[in-house]
């Protein structure tokens, strides 16, 4: 079946410094979304990518979707103390079947070191 | 607050129990979802409604009971739990079914099966 890999699992990174977590697709998919978890929180919509090559940005977030529209990444620049959580992707599949259905990274676990 | 309230927040049952995990959305959505939420593991998406009709059951085992007796409620019934499905169940929803639609999570409730 589909599926969406996310690495990496954890990243740790001093405050100040930069944060990227990348998301592939075993299948082209038709958009992709992105959220944030904190910490004993729920899942909260960023974004969504639909264009094959799209690139967004919300403040020093970037979120771009590959030309195959396969993979995808969110880049965090100078990550600050309120950057902490993790950060899924979420994909709807290309194919007829369950083309609502958003298919979920496993998540990269953005920890600041004190 | 995300107009996705789900009670209660956390719970601990034992293996013979039944207990019942309730979701309210105020948002006017079309769609509500069950959610599972494992450590390290990708979400798993158990149940999907749309408009009060069950379309989706992910090979869901039959001790978990969805029911969705209009579009603002959703509930997750529980019987004969295995230690294994302690985990943060999620309620979300969203406008409708189909791609571009974000989903709003409620708080989840945490599960601990004993």
């Amino acid at each position: 079946g589909q599926q969406v890999m996310q690495i990496p699992q954890y990243q740790h990174v001093q405050e100040g410094e930069d944060f990227t977590t990348y998301c592939n697709s075993s299948t082209t998919l038709s958009n992709i979304q992105w959220y944030k978890q904190r910490p004993g929180g729920h899942p909260v919509f960023l974004i969504q990518l639909v264009k094959s090559g799209e690139v967004k940005k919300q403040k020093r977030l970037t979120f771009q979707f590959g030309e195959a529209k396969k993979n995808s990444s969110l880049h965090i620049t100078a990550t600050q103390t309120t950057d902490v959580g993790t950060y899924f992707c979420a994909g709807i599949g290309g194919s007829l079947h369950s083309n609502y259905q958003l298919i979920w990274g496993a998540g990269t676990k953005l920890i600041i070191k004190p | 607050e995300t107009g996705v309230t789900q009670t209660p927040r956390h719970l601990v049952m034992g293996m013979t129990n039944k207990k019942s995990l309730k979701c309210e959305q105020h948002l006017g959505h079309n769609a509500m979802y069950w959610y599972k939420q494992s450590a390290k593991k990708p979400l798993e998406l158990m149940f999907v409604y749309s408009l009060e009709e069950r379309v989706e059951n992910n090979s869901v085992p039959s001790r978990f009971s969805p029911e969705c007796p209009n579009s603002s409620h959703l509930f997750l019934h529980l019987h004969t739990l295995q230690p294994e499905d302690s985990a943060l169940y999620l309620c979300a929803s969203s406008q409708d079914l189909g791609e571009g639609t974000e989903a709003f999570f409620g708080q989840g409730t945490r599960l601990t099966v004993v």
